[in-house]
């Protein structure tokens, strides 16, 4: 069993429509949780923390359940530009910090 | 402030050479951590460096990947001898501030082993 594992993927979703990616985590002692965001060939790039107490950053919103070890990730009036695939990333600050990650749900927006 | 570099971002190299990677995380990032993304499968942590010291080394496929930091400001990951295997985008990412904050992740080398 994958430590971090999330929806295969593709969505292919038309603009203005709302999104929701969902992640599972294996191990409890994961200690903080992030939503990065990938383009093709590119780094990945910090998209949002998430917390239990759930956080929002414009159209997006993010939500962490620890008793189901579980994340969220929601995407609302999504644009092109959303394109791109979703990386759920847990920290493993017990263990020196080394990140976890999903393989990934690729994300396509058409017009 | 500039971000994570990398150098180079492509190298292509036949099987048994020997090549060397280069991470500059950001300045005065302590932490500093290495990746790679095989083809097909998610990123998987190799090391963590904080300062010049390793902490963590357990994710170094085996002994012919060497990673070093001088003086603690850039790092190198060495292969020697390259494998097929080895092919894949090694990724470097630093962080500041404690083991829980998020990581900033270069641009990354694409390897490739013929």
């Amino acid at each position: 069993r994958k430590e971090v594992e999330q929806d295969p993927g593709p969505f292919n979703v038309p603009e203005g429509a709302t999104v929701a990616f969902n992640c599972t985590y294996s191990n409890s002692a994961s200690q903080s949780f992030f939503w990065y965001r990938q383009d093709c060939r590119k780094e990945p790039k910090l998209l949002m923390s998430v917390y239990s107490s759930g956080n929002e950053d414009g159209r997006f919103t993010a939500q962490l359940n620890r008793a189901s070890q579980y994340i969220s990730l929601l995407i609302r009036d999504s644009k092109l530009s959303d394109s791109a695939t979703y990386l759920c990333v847990v920290n493993m600050a017990n263990q020196g910090g080394k990140l976890i990650f999903g393989q990934g749900t690729e994300l396509s927006v058409k017009p | 402030e500039a971000g994570v570099t990398q150098f180079p971002s492509h190298s292509v190299i036949e099987k048994g050479q020997t090549v060397t990677l280069r991470c500059d995380p950001i300045s005065g990032h302590d932490n500093l951590y290495w990746y790679r993304r095989v083809m097909g499968k998610e990123i998987k942590f190799l090391l963590h460096f904080v300062k010049e010291s390793k902490q963590d080394e357990s994710g170094m496929p085996n002994n012919r990947f060497l990673a070093e930091r001088t003086g603690g400001t850039y790092s190198t990951l060495k292969v020697q001898p390259a494998e097929l295997e080895d092919s894949g985008v090694y990724f470097c990412a630093s962080s500041q501030g404690g083991l829980r904050v998020a990581q900033y992740f270069g641009p990354g080398t694409r390897l490739t082993v013929l």
